[in-house]
Parts: structure tokens; C-alpha cells; sequence
């Protein structure tokens, strides 16, 4: 089955770019997503890529699709202390059927220092 | 709009008590989908309901667990005869397109 490896911790400077990498293993995913998860929270959808895709940009997110390497970066520009989180990369894939679940790495902690 | 809604926040209770917990989806979301999530383990995959039929219950991790959705609305987890690593976050997200989940807050089980 799919499996999802992302680092366990990054710590930047305010203002610094940040740069999340995550690692999954099965081709057939078919669409990649970051979440957020803030202390005590759920976890809030911020982007999600198609494979088809390179690279996606939403304001100060940038989703870097490497298809071929399977490897999948979020980058977050002039990162701020609201930042700090936790950052889960998932895949889903057509698996058994269409019912989508989507399969979680173990989150990178962004600790973001002013 | 709303947003998903779990209930309870917090439970805590002793090993061997049954627990049920709540999941209010999006309205109009078709597809649910529970997991839970423990230090030990990350994030797994728990159930997936399409309306009120469930074709995909390969993450429930015992015969202790088991869960039910009325219609397109609320689905409950129930969990028999508690044991310690039962403790974790159960998330509930709801979808209407199984491309974008969005998650409630979670509910955060302790069992004593």
C-alpha cells in the first residue's frame, strides 16, 4: 500500500521561506494535499495538487510536484509565527474503488522563531 | 456555512465502558470518512460512508469498532469495551466529492 514520509521538524526565521518535503510510494495517487494542524485543533485543508500537475501556487503557498521522484515540497513564503503548526502531507489514490481516503505522513512540525 | 461538528470534545472514560462519539458533517457532503489519530500511530483511516452505506471498513481495527450514518447526515463511531490504546483523536471529515475533506476539531478519547 501507499506510504507518506515527510521530516518530523523544520524550524525557519520570520520572514525566511520554509520548505516542507514529503516522499510517497505508490504512482497511482492521484491527488496530493497538505493540511495544517494547529495545537488542539483539526486539521485545516490548505492545497492540494493533481498528478497531472507541476506546480501550484495560492498566495503565499507554493506545491511542487515531482511525478517522476515522487516527491511532493510545499513551500510557504515570508513564513510568519501564525505559521507555526504542524504540516501533513497525504495521498489518495484509486484505492479498491473511488472512495478516496486519503493516507497521512506523520506531519512535520514548523516551529517559526522572530 | 458550517463547518464539521464532532461531539464530544473530550471523553474520558474506564477501560471495558462502551463510548459513542458524534460526527456532524457538511451539509449536503455525501461522502464521511473517520480516523483517528494517536502519537504512536499518525493518522490512520478508520471508515468511509457514501450516503449511508459503508463499502470500505478495512481500517476499523477490531470487531470493538463500528459505526453507522443516517442518511447524508450524522454518523456515529461506537467503541465496546474500551482498552488503553483506544486513547487518541478521532477526526471526522466530510466531502462532496471525495477530492477536497474537510475535518471537524476531533474528538479526543481517554480511556482509564
Amino acid at each position: 500500500g501507499e506510504d507518506v514520509e515527510q521530516s518530523l521538524f523544520l524550524s525557519v526565521r520570520e520572514g525566511d521561506s520554509s520548505v516542507i518535503n514529503c516522499t510517497y510510494t505508490d504512482s497511482s495517487s492521484t491527488y496530493l494535499y497538505w493540511y495544517k494542524q494547529e495545537p488542539g485543533a483539526g486539521l485545516q485543508l490548505l492545497t492540494y495538487i493533481f498528478s497531472n500537475m507541476d506546480m501550484k501556487q495560492d498566495q503565499r503557498l507554493t506545491v511542487l510536484l515531482n511525478k517522476k521522484d515522487k516527491h511532493l515540497s510545499l513551500r510557504i513564503a515570508d513564513t510568519q509565527t501564525g505559521d507555526s503548526a504542524i504540516y501533513f502531507c497525504a495521498a489518495r489514490g484509486w484505492y479498491g474503488g473511488s472512495q478516496g481516503n486519503l493516507i497521512f505522513g506523520k506531519g512535520t512540525k514548523l516551529s517559526v522563531k522572530p | 456555512g458550517a463547518g464539521v461538528s464532532q461531539s464530544p470534545s473530550n471523553k474520558v472514560t474506564e477501560k471495558g465502558k462502551d463510548v459513542e462519539l458524534r460526527c456532524d458533517p457538511i451539509s449536503g457532503h455525501t461522502a464521511l470518512y473517520w480516523y483517528r489519530q494517536s502519537l504512536g500511530q499518525g493518522l490512520e483511516f478508520l471508515i468511509y460512508f457514501q450516503g449511508n452505506s459503508a463499502p470500505d471498513k478495512s481500517g476499523l481495527p477490531s470487531d470493538r469498532f463500528s459505526a453507522e450514518r443516517t442518511g447524508e447526515s450524522v454518523s456515529t463511531l461506537t467503541i465496546q469495551r474500551t482498552q488503553q490504546e483506544d486513547s487518541a483523536v478521532y477526526l471526522c471529515a466530510s466531502s462532496s466529492d471525495s477530492y477536497e475533506q474537510y475535518f471537524g476539531p476531533g474528538t479526543r478519547l481517554t480511556v482509564t
